[in-house]
């Protein structure tokens, strides 16, 4: 069966640092793989999803990339943090069609500091 | 583009109440999925239900059901006899088929407290 591993789990981070947070998916193999934000209170924001090794597209210009080093490895990174940084991420995957949803990670929530 | 409204930001009831959760949407095409999940405290969503624009007929789940209705755009979902444990953000999203690859879009998500 697949599963999807994320972490850290929580993260404490001060304003400047850099930051790198890594999403892992087993058992299954070429999957779509998507970046999410949750702010406070919020709804989901789409940050990054990548469709195959070194394929990553960004949906909102902002101070965080994505890479994708191997199949089923989705890091986000940053070089400097920013307060707005601060949210819940979570790393999701899902097989080729619409039909099948996302699998979410656990997520981790970032609090810059 | 598409779009998916969560008019309701928080709902509280008392435990065994039913509470409905509305969900409309927009979209241009004519295939397309509609999901709902469930965000509990700890913050993993929780896939709870997928339906296709072709199919209309309503679901039940023990106390969970949905009603989609494509002539008014909407997806909602019904608690029957709510529980603490159903305390909760839920999320409606729409999925489209594409280019080869699948994106959600998701609601803002509606708060829901159950209190004893």
């Amino acid at each position: 069966s697949q599963t999807i591993h994320q972490w850290p789990a929580t993260l404490v981070q001060p304003v400047g640092s850099p930051l790198s947070l890594e999403c892992t998916v087993e058992g299954t193999s070429n999957p779509n793989l998507y970046w999410y934000r949750q702010a406070a209170g919020r709804g989901l924001q789409l940050l990054f999803y990548s469709v195959g090794i070194g394929q990553i597209s960004s949906e909102v210009p902002q101070n965080l990339s994505a890479s994708r080093p191997q199949d089923r490895q989705f890091i986000l990174s940053s070089k400097k943090l920013l307060l707005s940084d601060s949210g819940f991420y979570l790393c999701a995957w899902s097989q080729g069609g619409a039909d099948y949803g996302y699998t979410f990670g656990s997520g981790t929530r970032l609090t810059v500091v | 583009a598409q779009k998916v409204t969560q008019a309701q930001t928080e709902i509280s009831v008392v435990e065994k109440e039913d509470v409905t959760l509305d969900c409309v949407y927009e979209t241009r095409d004519t295939t397309y999925y509609l999901f709902w999940y469930k965000q509990p405290p700890s913050g993993e969503l929780v896939f709870l239900i997928r339906r296709n624009s072709f199919d209309e007929q309503n679901e039940i789940s023990g106390r969970y059901s949905w009603n989609f209705q494509k002539s008014t755009s909407s997806f909602n979902f019904t608690i029957t006899a709510s529980q603490v444990v159903d305390s909760a953000v839920y999320f409606c999203a729409l999925s489209e088929l594409g280019t080869g690859f699948q994106k959600l879009v998701f609601g803002t998500g509606t708060r829901l407290l159950v209190s004893p």
